[in-house]
């Protein structure tokens, strides 16, 4: 079962910031982040574990909330280079989902300058 | 370098002609996954492998075929494609377990006509 992401888009000026939330209905082990520009492939952000830990890359961030299911994704003074589309995927903690990546449907990212 | 290697990138078919999707990747990974991405909807896991000629569905297998048979290849069997199958489709590899970076191939767009 997909994630849910919201919003599914956004359009920001240069400077400004963003946050992109995925909240999953089931038991999740990891929240992996992932951000696409057109026609390409999708490129890797980061990783959360359960545990409910912050990470960061420069000015991206997120946090995973184990018992709500739920990560979100921190974008700080937008740059032009931000646009995209960001997906999130879900690891299940267990049973047949253990190990099995789904990702959301995906938010599209526009920053103008 | 680490990769993860499609064929062809983009593909014109007619509908009904069998076609195959190769996939290579040189990191020994264990799990190699199948994904199509259709406007919207994000994207949406096919097949599956934990390792050599253990394969399963993912979330929509219907129309395609794959199989198992080295370590490194994963090819993606259209039997008798459908236009219903255009689409973007990546390939995919990770070290087995959870909560580890998935590796994207460059995509390939195929369209049945």
């Amino acid at each position: 079962q997909q994630p849910v992401q919201s919003p599914q888009a956004v359009i920001l000026r240069e400077g400004e910031d963003a946050v992109i939330n995925c909240s999953s209905s089931k038991a999740l082990y990891s929240v992996h982040w992932y951000r696409q520009k057109h026609g390409e492939a999708p490129v890797f952000l980061m990783i959360l574990l359960k545990g409910g830990e912050q990470k960061g890359h420069e000015k991206i961030s997120a946090s995973f909330n184990e018992k709500k299911q739920q990560s979100s994704l921190y974008l700080t003074a937008s740059q032009l280079s931000y646009s995209g589309t960001y997906f999130c995927g879900t690891e299940g903690a267990g049973g047949t989902s253990y190990g099995k990546l789904t990702f959301g449907q995906g938010t599209i990212l526009t920053v103008h300058p | 370098e680490a990769q993860v290697t499609q064929n062809p990138r983009y593909l014109i078919t007619v509908t009904g002609k069998k076609l195959t999707v190769t996939c290579s990747q040189n990191m020994n990974h264990e799990y190699m996954s199948w994904y199509r991405q259709d406007p919207g909807l994000g994207l949406r896991q096919i097949y599956y492998s934990m390792n050599v000629e253990v394969t399963d569905k993912g979330d929509v297998p219907e129309g395609y075929k794959v199989s198992r048979k080295e370590k490194r290849n994963f090819p993606l069997i259209l039997e008798s494609p459908s236009p219903n199958q255009t689409s973007l489709y990546f390939c995919a590899s990770r070290t087995q377990g959870a909560g580890n970076t998935i590796y994207f191939g460059e995509g390939s767009w195929l369209t049945v006509v």
